[in-house]
């Protein structure tokens, strides 16, 4: 069966700091890869996706970066961050025929 | 833009009664519709997916509507129960193809015991 595991679970940084954060699907081959931002309370917005290696788009102008390096491997990355990165960042693959999502169980980002 | 609009207001009802939420989009014509449930702290899980040449599609409890016309889509949970308790998120193709899908922010529902 198909399993996606991100982490770090939690994490609080400092402004200006870096960021990573690290997704991986097991059990399913070329998989579309997203990252979702949810600030609280709100709904989620999608920040990037990808449908293969190394190939990324992006959906919202800011000071993050998405990379895919292999094929099950997503990663999402900003070099400075801003107060405005606070969230709760999801990582979800898709399934192809029918888009239906699977979630990692998510990443909660505090930025001081 | 393309935008989806779900009541932000929470959803009360008591146990045992049909829930009933709401999602409406406007300037786009989406190749399908999918609702979400999310538990506090978790990540969202698939429910139901319904395609644009579909009028109703039920699983178990829920059942969704997909009106084109309206550019609309309810949601409903009969016989609820405590354990629906949670948030529930609509979801469109993004319109490429389905390499993308836009959340709607949810609505909250409470079903009191």
């Amino acid at each position: 069966s198909q399993t996606i595991h991100q982490w770090p679970a939690t994490l609080v940084q400092p402004v200006g700091s870096p960021l990573s954060l690290e997704c991986t699907v097991e059990g399913t081959s070329n998989p579309n890869l997203y990252w979702y931002r949810q600030a609280a309370g709100r709904g989620l917005q999608l920040l990037f996706y990808s449908v293969g290696i190394g190939q990324i788009s992006s959906e919202v102008p800011q000071n993050l970066s998405a990379s895919r390096p292999q094929d099950r491997q997503f990663i999402l990355s900003s070099k400075k961050l801003l107060l405005s990165d606070s969230g709760f960042y999801l990582c979800a693959w898709a399934q192809r025929d029918t888009g239906e999502l699977f979630f990692g169980e998510g990443s909660r980002l505090t930025v001081l | 833009s393309q935008k989806i609009e779900q009541n932000s207001e929470a959803l009360n009802i008591q146990e045992g009664k049909t829930a009933t939420l709401t999602c409406n989009y406007t300037n786009y014509s989406p190749a399908y519709l999918q609702w979400y449930r999310q538990d506090p702290g978790r990540g969202p899980v698939f429910l139901l997916l319904i395609r644009e040449n579909e009028k109703e599609k039920r699983k178990e409890r829920l059942k969704v509507t997909f009106d084109t016309t309206l550019k609309q889509s309810l949601f409903h949970i009969t016989a609820s129960q405590p354990a629906d308790s949670a948030t529930y998120l609509c979801a469109l193709d993004g319109g490429t193809g389905g390499f993308k899908t836009i959340f709607g922010a949810g609505t909250r529902l409470f079903v009191k015991a």
